[in-house]
């Protein structure tokens, strides 16, 4: 059973271009979470999906960031208009049931120049 | 709110020396707790979970953790250090009043002398 795959694995934009980063989870896993690390610091929460459905968006910035799940086809986390600010570590994670444990992707490096 | 305090940002310790990481977690309900280790440029790795039950847990490359209500502590140790050991570690604490969101700790680096 494959674990949880993102890509890109690293990601390069200019300010002001739109980031995309994709999210599998692993095989019968309806829940998928986003998380952002920032550099020294530890993981926050951004999102919580399922298949369709927006969760829990109270981490996510309300402008330029958004995220979906759709039924065919991996999650995506888009951003729209990049800044510096961006550039972090993002991380994917998916569970099999609501309460559980969460499986972590390689995560996508994003670097805003 | 809820929040996770790992106190040691850094902790050094010699090869076959033991270890404890501190994970402190303030939290409104009953929380389920995590930990997980991060080596440079990885994704995070599960080492151990509680959920309920044996306040002492046992996880994977012989590390354990045991879970104190009363001091809302949840120490990570393992009783004899590797050289592979070497890498971040979260402490990360969720519940099911607050969804399914994980709170991380800001992470302990672990460095190892040989």
């Amino acid at each position: 059973n494959a674990g949880v795959m993102q890509n890109p694995r690293h990601l390069v934009r200019r300010r002001g271009q739109e980031a995309r980063l994709r999210c599998s989870p692993m095989k019968g896993h309806s829940h998928v979470y986003w998380y952002r690390q920032l550099p020294e610091e530890g993981l926050k929460f951004m999102v919580y999906l399922q298949k369709e459905n927006i969760i829990d968006e109270s981490g996510m910035p309300k402008e330029r960031f958004s995220a979906e799940f759709p039924k065919e086809g991996p999650s995506i986390l888009r951003i729209q208009q990049v800044v510096r600010g961006d550039s972090a570590a993002y991380f994917c994670a998916s569970s099999p049931e609501a309460i559980d444990e969460q499986f972590f992707g390689p995560g996508t490096r994003l670097t805003v120049l | 709110a809820q929040s996770v305090t790992q106190p040691d940002i850094h902790i050094t310790v010699s090869e076959g020396a033991s270890l404890e990481l501190r994970c402190n977690y303030s939290y409104g309900a009953t929380p389920y707790l995590f930990w997980y280790v991060q080596s440079p440029g990885q994704g995070l790795q599960l080492l151990l979970k509680y959920f309920s039950g044996d306040t002492l847990v046992q996880g994977i490359k012989g590390f354990e953790a045991e879970f104190k209500r009363s001091q809302s502590s949840f120490n990570l140790r393992k009783p004899s250090v590797h050289w592979s050991d070497a890498a971040e570690y979260f402490c990360a604490v969720g519940a099911m009043e607050y969804g399914n969101k994980l709170v991380f700790g800001a992470g302990t680096i672990l460095r190892v002398k040989s």
